[in-house]
């Protein structure tokens, strides 16, 4: 198993700009995860899904922030309109229905919002 | 009050002594809580679970859960160099994990 992937691993793009991030989690993982990490804190949650369904969104995240998660395989986040304050690092973690709840985190996407 | 506090260190030991890294979490019907090691530059990963009061070894490391004190520990003996990194103490709330803002270690040859 390659673990968890996450493309791209690095995104550069002007204020305004609309972004997409793609995460692939470990094979047969039925929960998938975003965090949003910045300098010197801890990982913030943004979304997770079960399988396709999305169970739950961040109160923090503003509706220019989507993620979908078709077929319960890979998943896309969205950020339209960045703003500087969007430049972060974006972890994708997935984890096994055994009910542990243990995440397995990917490379990230690190995003500079210019 | 945040939900995971941890000590932002930095905690320096040296070489073969024992890192003791604390984390206190404020909701009292936590049940499930993980250890992270995230390299500068690199993504969070897991080196430990704990889901029962007491302790739970894993090679060099052990992780220490103490529900009614809403507190838990990782400790991880005879330290090496490449143990420096940042320890994130994450404790399950729903379905997601809530971090505290991490330890960074220090483990001078």
């Amino acid at each position: 198993d390659t673990g968890v992937s996450q493309d791209p691993r690095h995104k550069i793009t002007k204020r305004g700009q609309n972004v997409t991030f793609r995460c692939d989690p470990i094979s047969e993982h039925n929960r998938l995860y975003w965090y949003r990490q910045t300098l010197g804190q801890g990982p913030e949650f943004l979304t997770y899904f079960q399988n396709e369904a999305q169970l739950e969104k961040s109160r923090l995240l503003s509706d220019r922030f989507s993620a979908e998660r078709p077929k319960g395989s890979f998943s896309t986040l969205e950020i339209q309109r960045t703003e500087q304050g969007d430049s972060a690092m974006y972890l994708c973690a997935s984890s096994p229905r055994d009910g542990s709840y243990e995440q397995y985190f990917g490379p990230g996407t690190r995003l500079t919002v210019t | 009050q945040k939900e995971v506090e941890q000590n932002s260190g930095p905690l320096s030991v040296p070489e073969g002594a024992i890192a003791s890294l604390n984390c206190t979490y404020s909701d009292r019907g936590s049940q499930s809580f993980f250890w992270y090691r995230q390299y500068s530059g690199k993504s969070p990963e897991l080196i430990m679970s704990i889901y029962s009061n007491g302790d739970k070894e894993d090679g060099r490391f052990t992780a220490q859960l103490n529900k009614a004190s809403q507190y838990v520990s990782l400790l991880i003996r005879d330290s090496q160099p490449s143990d420096s990194a940042t320890y994130l103490c994450a404790v399950r709330k729903g379905g997601k994990l809530i971090f505290g803002q991490g330890t960074e270690l220090s483990v001078k040859p």
